[in-house]
């Protein structure tokens, strides 16, 4: 089964830029979607097919997607980005979604 | 607006069964492929299940193919998840979750706060 891998922690100070990467076969092939999750809370989508946000999202949270790997980059980083991130796709040869193992961004 | 209220969460002996509930509100239920996701604790997120709007297809992770059973009632705005031979890697928060897309599973724009099944003897 199609297998996407994430950094387990990602640090950065305020003010900076965050990259979030998500590995995978060919994954430039896929759509890739992004979710945001805080502690005890549900997760919320922040980019989704690659590069597009959903209407609420600040525009500091843009995607990339192109050969093996797809970032997540957050510009300009504040302390309420403080949260779990997790890449996901859907795998067509096994008629399944997947989740990337998620990266936990810590804002020093 | 959008709504999503789990139900049906509890503790439940290994090999025993439960079915959750996710009641719908505030969009056109019968319009939108449904999911189910599942975060063990302290663990990350991992997919159930999918059903198509009209119920005429499901998907399953290999990890409860055979075990669990997604399911809709359009008519009642609720989705369902049947779950037998419960195992204590089972143990999660249970999502439900609306796509955008009615026929195909795409992403996830609206989930509910999750219930919680416990797996113990």
């Amino acid at each position: 089964s199609y297998v996407l891998t994430q950094p387990p922690s990602v640090s950065v100070a305020p003010g900076q830029t965050a990259r979030i990467t998500c590995g995978g076969n060919n994954i430039g092939s896929k759509s890739v979607h992004w979710y945001q999750q805080k502690p005890g809370q549900a997760p919320v989508l922040v980019v989704y097919d690659d590069s597009d946000r959903p209407s609420g999202i600040p525009e500091r949270f843009s995607g990339s997607n192109s050969g093996n790997t797809a970032t997540l980059t957050i510009s300009r980083v504040e302390a309420g980005d403080e949260a779990d991130y997790y890449c996901q796709v859907w795998d067509s040869s096994s008629d399944s979604v997947v989740f990337g193992g998620g990266t936990k961004l810590t804002v020093l | 607006q959008v709504q999503l209220v789990e139900s049906g969460g509890g503790v439940v002996q290994p090999g025993g069964s439960l079915r959750l509930s996710c009641a719908a509100s505030g969009f056109t239920f019968s319009s939108y492929g449904m999911h189910w996701v599942r975060q063990a604790p302290g663990k990350g997120l991992e997919w159930v299940a999918f059903i198509r709007y009209d119920g005429s297809n499901k998907y399953y992770a290999d990890s409860v193919k055979g075990r669990f059973t997604i399911s809709r009632d359009n008519s009642k705005n609720t989705l369902y998840l049947q779950m037998n031979s419960l195992r204590a890697e089972d143990t999660a928060v249970y999502y439900c979750a609306k796509d955008p897309a009615s026929i195909v599973a795409t992403i996830f724009d609206y989930w509910g706060q999750g219930t919680l099944v416990t797996v113990s003897s």
